[in-house]
């Protein structure tokens, strides 16, 4: 099966400006998840999604980032504007249900964004 | 809230020995899954092992293994015969039984020195 899509692998912005990254989860699987992974830190979920619907947002800065999943497939997470602390690998990840005991996660290649 | 631990930044092994990860986590629920995941170097990250709460037995997987103790709430990884290919950040993680949210660590960096 095709794995979990993700563009772009590299953006290098200066601070202030916007950017957005694209996700296409494996298909069928229907939570999607972004994570910010600082160098050096583990994964810290940003969002995560249920289908089109929102499970989880509380550590989304809303101020400045936002994430949409519109037709329950793909997704897109946006800065802006950016700052010199979101400078990271945000990495996408799916798994197929909500409630599934077999659940395990599936994560892209990630998009490292480096903001000066 | 759940929380999880991994104490050991950077770690190091020869060629063919074995290698002890370890893990412990916070949590209140009863029923519980838990991960390792591996990335290695500007590699995307891989799914290791996994254990469920409610299963006495420790999971194994080939070269991999863990040791499990829910009282304690520990969750070690062991990688016997270490190969050059093992070398990577190793990250614990957590999922609640509900809900599919996942917690992680903060990594282990795992060499394998020839």
């Amino acid at each position: 099966e095709a794995g979990v899509a993700q563009s772009p692998r590299y953006k290098i912005i200066e601070k202030r400006q916007s950017v957005a990254f694209w996700c296409n989860p494996i298909s069928g699987h229907a939570t999607l998840y972004w994570y910010q992974q600082i160098l050096g830190q583990g994964p810290k979920l940003l969002i995560q999604f249920q289908n089109n619907g929102v499970v989880d947002d509380s550590q989304l800065p809303k101020d400045r980032f936002s994430a949409e999943r519109l037709k329950g497939v793909d997704s897109t997470l946006k800065i802006q504007p950016a700052k010199l602390e979101d400078s990271a690998v945000y990495l996408c990840a799916s798994s197929l249900a909500r409630y599934s005991g077999a659940n395990v996660l599936t994560f892209g290649a990630g998009s490292r964004l480096t903001v000066l | 809230a759940q929380t999880v631990t991994q104490s050991q930044p950077e770690m190091s092994v020869q060629e063919a020995e074995t290698v002890t990860l370890s893990c412990t986590y916070d949590t209140s629920e009863n029923n519980y899954y838990l991960f390792w995941y591996k990335q290695p170097p500007s590699r995307q990250m891989i799914l290791v092992i996994r254990q469920e709460a409610y299963k006495q037995q420790n999971a194994t997987e080939n070269r991999f293994s863990v040791n499990f103790q829910k009282a304690a709430k520990s969750f070690s990884l062991k990688i016997s015969d270490s190969q050059l290919g093992d070398t990577a950040m190793y990250f614990c993680a957590f999922m609640k039984q509900t809900g599919n949210q996942f917690y992680f660590g903060t990594g282990t960096s795992l060499t394998v020195i020839p």
